[in-house]
């Protein structure tokens, strides 16, 4: 089946430094994926949409500036946490859609990223 | 986006059914319903979706309330694998099948 991998699984990184999440669709080709925040005990945030070849749709609150999104390819978007601070450690989700456009796909999500920043 | 409401903690026992509520009153007839589960540590997992028909497969079942106001996700014979975050979600075609995660339902299953 369709599968969405994430690299990497874990990250430390130092503060004021900056790490790209990349977000892969292993079999399929994904124009639109989705960027979601999690921190412990708490649910899903969805932070922004990204479209192939265009500008990401950032959600409210969410400095796009400081997480950056590439959607370069129908099979990759990165996410890239610059800048990072204590408060952005989380656990990073990506998600994309399979097939043809319709509110009955199935929406496939990555393992997940784990961001520390010390 | 329609919002979805689950009860926050669920118990069951192993090798028995597990019914898991949601309620969707302002639900509208483009929207999908869909399942989802967390295990901890991962991405979100599918379950099922449906419309206005239950639905079956080798996961689960979901049973839609006639008026689509409520569904029920059903695990047949609940196994420790089972414990996760359960999400019921509502999937819109004119937001972008962006997904809106409420708070889902913590099940644990008793050996």
């Amino acid at each position: 089946g369709a599968v969405v991998s994430q690299h990497p699984s874990r990250v430390i990184c130092k503060s004021g430094t900056s790490v790209k999440i990349e977000c892969r669709s292993l079999d399929f080709q994904a124009t639109t994926m989705f960027w979601y925040r999690q921190f412990p005990k708490q649910s899903l945030m969805l932070m922004a949409t990204s479209n192939e070849g265009s500008k990401a749709t950032y959600e409210q609150g969410v400095e796009k500036d400081k997480f950056l999104i590439n959607h370069a390819s129908l099979t990759l978007s990165t996410l890239t946490v610059t800048s990072a601070h204590p408060e952005d450690s989380s656990f990073y989700i990506c998600s994309a859609i399979s097939g043809d456009r319709g509110t009955g796909n199935t929406i496939y999500f990555g393992e997940g990223s784990w961001l520390t920043v010390v | 986006d329609a919002k979805t409401t689950q009860p926050n903690s669920m118990e069951s026992n192993e090798e028995e059914p597990v019914h898991l509520p949601c309620n969707h009153s302002t639900i509208s007839g483009t929207d999908y319903i869909h399942w989802y589960r967390q295990l901890p540590s991962q991405g979100p997992e599918y379950v099922i979706h449906g419309l206005t028909s239950n639905v079956n497969n080798r996961m689960a079942s979901l049973a839609i309330a006639e008026d689509r106001k409520s569904s029920t996700l059903i695990l047949h014979r609940a196994t420790l694998r089972d414990a996760a975050v359960y999400y019921c979600i509502l999937k819109r075609e004119t937001s972008g099948s962006r997904l809106t995660f409420g708070e889902g339902t913590q099940l644990t299953v008793n050996p």
